[in-house]
């Protein structure tokens, strides 16, 4: 079954930091593209970062500079190491493949998602 | 990076169709997808591409897209049904991140 588990949320402070987990199975994260996306509280769906299958990355304008995106090929899991955090950072943290069409990219499967607190 | 805009809520009686819209400029050019999520859970893809349904979404949901404008159809909507419904493209510069809309309530009446 293809699946990804996040993991690695919980309370920080501000100015710290923290590092995310993204294990997949059933599927290569050397082969696929892997995407982190959040939620803040109440909030809608916000793409953050994509590590893509030759290691390029890409980051959103709210997170470039203090998040970075990483993998293990031999444990097959991406990383979200974040600095710097702020009380904003506060969401649920998804980690989901991003499936490429000639014309479409879709995220599937999303994990459960792991939750991420800031605060002093 | 492109924006893409939804309607904030929608309501539908019980049975009766339902559309939900999308709209932005990467849709011009690139197929949208569309994800429900239901309180305190994962988000999880109903349509993707042109109209392409994962294994296990129920034939009721159908999607479409006309210039700017996307659309992901219920008919005969279900009271299991009520969620957040998100749509997302590639964005105009081809880089293959997400682009999300800011989401649309579905109320079933």
């Amino acid at each position: 079954e293809v699946q990804v588990m996040e993991s690695g949320g919980g309370f920080f402070q501000p100015g710290g930091s923290l590092r995310l987990s993204c294990l997949a199975s059933g599927f290569s994260v050397t082969g696929h593209y892997v995407s982190w996306v959040r939620q803040a509280p109440g909030k809608g769906l916000e793409w953050i970062s994509v590590i893509y299958y030759d290691g390029s990355t890409h980051y959103a304008n709210s997170v470039k500079g203090r998040f970075t995106i990483s993998r293990d090929t031999s444990k097959n899991t991406v990383y979200l190491q974040m600095d710097n955090l702020r009380v904003d950072d506060t969401a649920v943290y998804y980690c989901a493949r991003r499936l490429v069409g000639p014309y479409e990219d879709w995220f599937d499967p999303w994990g459960r998602g792991t939750q991420v607190f800031i605060s002093s | 990076s492109s924006d893409l805009t939804q309607d904030p809520a929608v309501s539908v009686a019980l049975g009766q169709t339902v559309n939900i819209t999308c709209q932005g400029t990467s849709l011009k050019y690139y197929y949208p997808n569309w994800y429900l999520q239901k309180p305190g859970q994962a988000p999880l893809l109903v349509i993707y591409g042109k109209n392409n349904r994962p294994s296990g979404i129920p034939g009721r949901f159908s999607g479409s897209r006309s210039g700017n404008t996307a659309a992901l159809t219920i008919t005969g909507a279900q009271a299991e049904d009520e969620a957040d419904y998100y749509c997302d493209s590639r964005d105009v510069s081809g880089i293959h991140l997400g682009v999300f809309g800011g989401g649309t309530k579905l109320t079933v009446l």
